[in-house]
């Protein structure tokens, strides 16, 4: 499983853009990019997954160079309640099981 | 639709203890995990179930097992409790499309004195 390293805190303003960049130096042929969000005392929640390219959703926006060695999520106009820790995985069919490895993520603070 | 329920949300005990953590979903998803978090970093993968019947080991299945009992629900036992496995317990399904988006449930926090 590819081993992922993204920032460990970032901050930011509400409103402004926040982006997140992720490396994957050893990403397979097969793994896809996810994304994750967690706050205090809570399970982690989906945001985005992408292979190639750009993916959108109504929440992030996930770039991927073609050489797939790093993504980027991109979080428009983000407000206080975006204030999280994500994560960036990288997972691939392992066993027939889709396992995710998950790191110690980035801690976004928005401030006010 | 509950999604995914864990019972129970906290629980105490005391070294060499025994316990189960319950987990249900009600997505219909064939795969089940079980993760934990200790304070202040991401999460560990202990065992998981790709489908009702087969479980497999994750990162970190050392003092833990499994049962996925049918395709609702996967517990996680603790026979023999120690301090080092403190920590918050989250159980997960995941979806078939997305391939990597897995709902988790809320957590169990356990403290082992």
């Amino acid at each position: 499983l590819a081993k992922t390293t993204q920032p460990i805190s970032m901050d930011s303003y509400e409103g402004q853009e926040v982006n997140i960049t992720c490396s994957h130096n050893n990403i397979a042929t097969n793994d896809y990019i996810t994304w994750y969000q967690q706050f205090p005392s809570q399970g982690p929640r989906f945001i985005i997954q992408g292979y190639k390219t750009k993916v959108t959703n109504e929440v992030a926006s996930l770039f991927i160079p073609a050489d797939r060695k790093s993504s980027t999520l991109s979080l428009p106009r983000v407000s206080l309640s975006d204030t999280a820790v994500y994560y960036c995985l990288v997972g691939g069919l392992m066993d027939s099981s889709y396992k995710l490895i998950f790191g110690s993520g980035t801690r976004l603070l928005v401030r006010p | 639709n509950a999604g995914v329920t864990q019972t129970p949300k906290f629980q105490v005990l005391k070294t060499g203890q025994s316990m189960t953590l319950q987990c249900a979903q009600d997505m219909n998803h064939n795969s089940m995990y079980w993760y934990r978090q200790d304070p202040g970093m991401g999460l560990r993968l202990i065992y998981y179930s790709a489908s009702e019947g087969t479980t497999d080991k994750g990162e970190v299945p050392n003092g833990y097992n499994v049962s996925r009992l049918n395709k609702r629900e996967f517990s996680l036992r603790l026979e023999s409790a120690a301090p080092s496995q403190t920590s918050v317990y989250f159980c997960a399904s995941r979806n078939e499309n997305p391939l990597y988006e897995q709902y988790f449930g809320p957590g169990t926090r356990l403290t082992v004195t």
